[in-house]
């Protein structure tokens, strides 16, 4: 079965700082990677996904299939991206979730 | 208004009492999931739905049955609930599956 690994729970940062977000995948063919965002009392929703190769929110996400990792980053955190973000991966019919990250940013 | 709409959002019922979840979309969409979260595991699907009466399970489906009769409606059954099944529960559909996943607000599901 794949696996999407996020090994950080909660990312604290300062607004201004830079912030980035790990995830690592086990899916070995060529993978379809996303990253979903609940913002507080909001539903979850798509924020990028890895073949629009687009900046969403000044969010970015590279693939990089050498290290099967597909972080997500962002060079200046703002308050209204405190959130839970949680990365995906699509194999076949499958769409497996890590375990997501909290993101504080912090005044 | 487009959405994925769930009831009940909130449920404390009883070891083995059969209950039902629904989830409807107003999308036409063709793929339709049911996730469960819980603290520190993610989002873990549950059953999936390419389209009607096509159905597959997911990572976690133990416990769990589901139908898809109609486009729009794909209801979570637990026919005997137990408490490793009290969790936040999510349904979300897309267009395809590779498509952007619209997710409902969720059920929380408490088992006594």
């Amino acid at each position: 079965a794949q696996r999407v690994t996020q090994p950080e729970k909660l990312l604290s940062v300062f607004k201004g700082a830079p912030v980035e977000l790990k995830c690592n995948y086990s899916y070995s063919g060529s993978p379809e990677l996303f990253w979903y965002v609940q913002y507080s009392r909001q539903r979850l929703q798509l924020l990028l996904r890895h073949i629009s190769r687009e900046s969403i929110k000044g969010f970015t996400a590279d693939l990089n299939k050498g290290e099967t990792s597909f972080h997500l980053k962002k060079p200046f955190a703002q308050e209204e991206d405190s959130a839970m973000y949680y990365c995906a991966s699509l194999s076949g019919n499958k769409l497996t979730f890590g375990g997501g990250t909290r993101v504080l940013v912090k005044p | 208004e487009a959405q994925v709409t769930q009831n009940p959002r909130y449920l404390i019922t009883v070891t083995g009492k059969k209950l039902t979840v629904t989830c409807s979309q107003n999308m036409n969409h063709e793929y339709m999931s049911w996730y469960r979260q819980d603290p520190g595991l993610g989002l873990r699907q549950i059953y999936y739905s390419m389209n009607v009466e096509v159905t597959d399970k997911g990572d976690v489906p133990e416990g769990y049955k589901v139908s898809r009769k109609e486009k729009r409606n794909f209801p979570l059954i637990l026919e005997s609930p137990s408490p490793n099944q009290t969790s936040l529960y999510f349904c979300a559909s897309s267009l395809s599956r590779t498509g952007e996943l619209f997710f409902g607000e969720g059920s929380r599901l408490t088992v006594l």
